[in-house]
């Protein structure tokens, strides 16, 4: 166990849908990232959330939005979802806001658009 | 911007041996960090190792040792004693100054009995 938490692990669901992905980070680390990852291919950065304040945007298409709360937990919102969103959904943490040290990363989030 | 390049889709190497998976990236920076993840089937990633680039020793954690080139930009990764569960995906990875971590394509590695 990494420490930190995803869920749910696997949801599928159909094209048009809207769907959210919870990451609740390891414990003391304030920074958040989320990452895609498709079918045999490296990982797609989307975001970074660093105390609750966006910090970072990579390659998130307008349909998706994320944040960060309060308690530190985050969520990946998905929208109008196309059958191409189907991946991987990869959520890190850090205690860096720059993850020096790397990142622990969480068991992933399946998600399968039909 | 940044890239990182695995030019190895696969490779195998027989169990006990040593093997070696490359990486190089390109940046116009001069200080920043790279790491090795390996992704096993259960799709979990996991922290193999980090460089900082600032540090001309080459990083070393018990069987796994990366090749730092900062000259020409190429961070390989050397396992040496090969083991069943060494076999995964390995990636290489980028820390750019705007704090993303970028990620190659991926090296997948197969243990051969």
């Amino acid at each position: 166990d990494s420490g930190v938490t995803q869920t749910p692990k696997h949801l599928i669901t159909a094209t048009g849908q809207r769907v959210t992905l919870r990451c609740s980070p390891r414990s003391g680390d304030l920074s958040v990232y989320w990452y895609q990852q498709s079918l045999d291919q490296g990982l797609q950065f989307l975001i970074q959330y660093y105390n609750g304040e966006e910090r970072a945007k990579g390659n998130i298409l307008e349909r998706f939005s994320a944040q960060q709360f309060p308690d530190l937990h985050s969520e990946l919102n998905l929208s109008s979802l196309e059958l191409g969103d189907s991946a991987l959904y990869f959520c890190a943490s850090s205690v860096s806001p720059g993850g020096n040290y790397g990142y622990t990363f969480g068991s992933g989030t399946r998600l399968t658009v039909v | 911007a940044q890239t990182v390049t695995q030019s190895q889709p696969e490779m195998s190497v027989q169990e006990a041996e040593t093997v070696t998976l490359s990486c190089t990236y390109d940046t116009s920076e001069s200080d920043y960090y790279l790491f090795w993840y390996k992704q096993p089937p259960s799709r979990q990633m996991i922290l193999v190792i980090r460089q900082e680039a600032y540090k001309q020793q080459n990083a070393t954690e018990n069987r796994f040792s990366v090749n730092f080139q900062k000259a020409a930009k190429s961070f390989s990764l050397k396992i040496s004693d090969s083991q069943l569960g060494d076999a995964a995906m390995y990636f290489c990875a980028y820390r750019s100054r705007d704090d993303k971590i970028i990620f190659g394509k991926g090296t997948r590695l197969h243990i051969l009995p």
